[in-house]
């Protein structure tokens, strides 16, 4: 059974950086593409990015300058980072294997972390 | 980018009744060469990450009843749900991954 578990801060500050980390268990991180997507109080969904073994990571273009992607193979993780954050970056993120991809559908996801972004 | 538009916003259907939720995109969705819709549909109910119901637009994963069925071709699509059960309360999304970046819809509040 697959499973996806974020971790990280839940309260970053304005203009410094979002780190979170996705574990993945059940299946082989060097077999799939892994996305973030996050999730505005709105309820909006919004894709950041993307990375896959071997692929450059691909990066949602209205984040792309802030976006930075990497993968660890043996930790079978998978990570994010968003420098330079604003309130606007308040959401709930989640992580997700991605299908027939790069460029497919989400069919496993993580339950999402809140963070939140505030002096 | 690809907009996706989802109509409507929120609707109420009866037990037992049938809801319609229709999802719009800017661009068609399907690829000549496959003959296929690059279309998927998710359900989130409270408290929850998104799940996926359908992909290709019409077929529909593993486990998913099959009372909920995807429909439509090009730029417009539907997701029915017959027999509505008291635990179909949930926000329902369409997402394209004809392009990158992939886009949502809205979202869909469905309740009883």
């Amino acid at each position: 059974q697959v499973q996806l578990q974020e971790s990280g801060p839940g309260l970053v500050k304005p203009s410094e950086t979002l780190s979170l980390i996705c574990t993945v268990s059940g299946a082989p991180i060097s077999s799939y593409c892994w996305s973030w997507i996050r999730q505005s109080a709105g309820k909006r969904l919004e894709w950041i990015g993307r990375i896959c073994r071997g692929d450059s990571p691909n990066r949602n273009p209205s984040l792309e300058s802030r976006v930075s992607l990497s993968l660890d193979t043996s930790k079978n993780q998978f990570s994010l980072k968003l420098t330079s954050v604003t309130t606007a970056d308040t959401a709930v993120y989640h992580c997700a294997r991605e299908v027939a991809g790069p460029g497919g559908w989400f069919d496993r996801w993580g339950q999402g972390t809140l963070v939140t972004v505030s002096s | 980018d690809i907009v996706m538009t989802q109509s409507p916003d929120s609707l109420a259907v009866s037990l037992g009744e049938r809801a319609t939720i229709n999802c719009k995109s800017s661009q068609s969705l399907f690829y000549n060469s496959n003959n296929k819709n690059y279309l998927a549909w998710y359900q989130q109910r409270p408290g929850q990450p998104p799940k996926l119901l359908i992909y290709w637009a019409s077929t529909r994963e593993s486990g998913v009843p099959d009372r909920f069925s995807g429909s439509g071709s090009g730029t417009d699509f539907t997701l029915t749900i017959n027999s509505l059960q008291a635990e179909d309360v949930a926000l329902y999304y369409c997402q394209q991954y004809f392009s990158t970046p992939g886009s949502f819809g809205q979202g869909t509040k469905l309740e009883i």
